[in-house]
């Protein structure tokens, strides 16, 4: 079956633009992740959806991300204003459901803020 | 102290040896393990994950977790060339469903 889908693949703006990324987690999967990795940061969590509950955005660095998931399925990160330190990787993985089940990863999106 | 630490490596084994990375954390609630392999360019694969104290074998991979020593292994046996990625630890932060990752090992096999 299909994995998780991000688009686009690249994205490069300028700072001080908006950008949104999207995810389509694994069919069947209640449970969906947004990730960053940056060059010598590692991955960082960054917010989590399991599905009718409030989302756990413990991880957005500032109140410049915010992410939505319409439906209990696709999800968009959206990051206002962008900085040059927004340039990362943003990976979106899923799981069948939450609390401890093995998360599936998607290909990313790269971002690049000029 | 990182919530998970991994030896960035690299760690360099002769093809057809056994490879051992291990990992600690610090979370005494984590009930949840995770190891995935990162090649250059491209997203975190799952290759094993583990919840009870012991060895999970899959094939070539042995997954080993002791909670009283809050350290988890994963022995790769009969290395290859392909084997050659980072290796990222990841466990799950209690009552959360968030993952924590180590900063990966790089390893090489080399031929």
């Amino acid at each position: 079956g299909a994995g998780v889908s991000q688009s686009p693949s690249n994205k490069v703006t300028e700072k001080g633009k908006d950008v949104e990324l999207r995810c389509d987690p694994i069919s069947g999967h209640t449970a969906l992740y947004w990730y960053r990795q940056s060059l010598g940061q590692g991955l960082e969590f960054l917010i989590y959806f399991q599905g009718n509950s409030a989302p756990d955005k413990s991880g957005l660095p500032s109140d410049r991300f915010s992410a939505e998931r319409t439906g209990g399925s696709v999800s968009t990160l959206t990051i206002q204003r962008t900085q040059q330190e927004d340039s990362a990787v943003y990976l979106c993985a899923s799981s069948l459901t939450g609390f401890n089940q093995p998360q599936h990863f998607g290909d990313g999106t790269r971002l690049s803020i000029l | 102290q990182k919530e998970v630490e991994q030896n960035s490596g690299p760690l360099s084994v002769p093809e057809g040896a056994i490879a051992s990375l291990n990992c600690t954390y610090s979370d005494r609630g984590s009930q949840s393990f995770f190891w995935y392999r990162q090649y250059s360019g491209k997203s975190p694969e799952l290759i094993m994950f583990i919840y009870s104290n012991g060895d999970k074998e899959d094939g070539r991979f042995t997954a080993q977790l002791n909670k009283a020593s809050q350290y988890v292994s994963l022995l790769i046996r009969d290395s290859q060339p392909s084997d050659s990625a980072t290796y990222l630890c990841a466990v799950n932060k209690s009552n959360t469903g968030k993952l924590i990752f180590g900063q990966g090992t790089t390893l090489q096999v080399k031929p």
